[in-house]
């Protein structure tokens, strides 16, 4: 089993959709769950994180952690063509998920 | 403050030769992971260097190796250059180990990587 597993999309939306991205992961000892945003031909930035279990919301963006699942998730809503990258999660040790790649079309 | 630098940003090499890249990290970082990024494998981690120590690794061959100097910036070096290796080589700084994230609240930045060709 690897350690994270994202669909890799793509995903392709139209402007102003909500966005569902998903990741499961297998180390139960992890705290802290981050979301990195990744722009084409550029290096991934954070995006968001959150501690334990629960929904954090930043804007438009609202993370969202599972653990007795072992689930987190990404909304984006009201998604804007600027949204378009590759969104990798990293569930705890910076071992990602292999990314989405996210078109919001205009 | 300045960024994670890497250098160069674009290399072409030729099957069997061997390369370097250079991964400067944020001023104060003493972590550097580096990974390689392609379209079918995704982001995937090769090893961490943190105080000049190797802490962490991938599952990548040997032909794969790194290291760090004093003053943190660290190298990586890929022998024996295979067509696969082509990819994005990215480097990733922070304070905190990375044998220490999950459990605490640290954030690691990436550089804007080095595209490496192989032909």
């Amino acid at each position: 089993q690897k350690e994270v597993e994202q669909d890799p999309g793509p995903l392709s939306v139209p402007e102003g959709a909500i966005v569902s991205l998903n990741c499961t992961y297998s180390n139960s000892a992890f705290q802290y769950f981050m979301w990195y945003r990744q722009y084409s031909r550029k290096g991934p930035e954070l995006l968001m994180y959150t501690y334990s279990s629960g929904n954090k919301e930043d804007g438009r963006f609202t993370a969202q952690v599972d653990k007795s699942s072992k689930y987190i998730s990404l909304f984006i809503r009201d998604s804007q063509p600027s949204d378009s990258a590759t969104y990798l999660c990293a569930p705890g040790d910076m071992r990602f998920g292999a990314g989405t790649r996210l078109t919001v079309k205009p | 403050k300045a960024g994670v630098t890497q250098t160069p940003r674009y290399l072409i090499k030729t099957r069997g030769q061997q390369v370097t890249l250079s991964c400067s990290p944020i001023s104060g970082h003493r972590s550097v992971s580096w990974y390689q990024q392609t379209p079918g494998q995704g982001l995937q981690f090769l090893f961490e260097y943190f105080s000049e120590t190797q802490r962490n690794k991938g599952n990548f061959p040997g032909r794969f190796s790194g290291r760090q100097f004093s003053n943190s910036r660290s190298e990586m070096n890929v022998s024996t250059l295979e067509l696969g290796d082509s990819a994005l080589y990215l480097c990733a700084s922070s304070f905190q180990s990375l044998g220490v994230f999950g459990t605490v609240n640290t954030e690691a930045f990436f550089g804007q990587g080095t595209r490496l060709t192989v032909v």
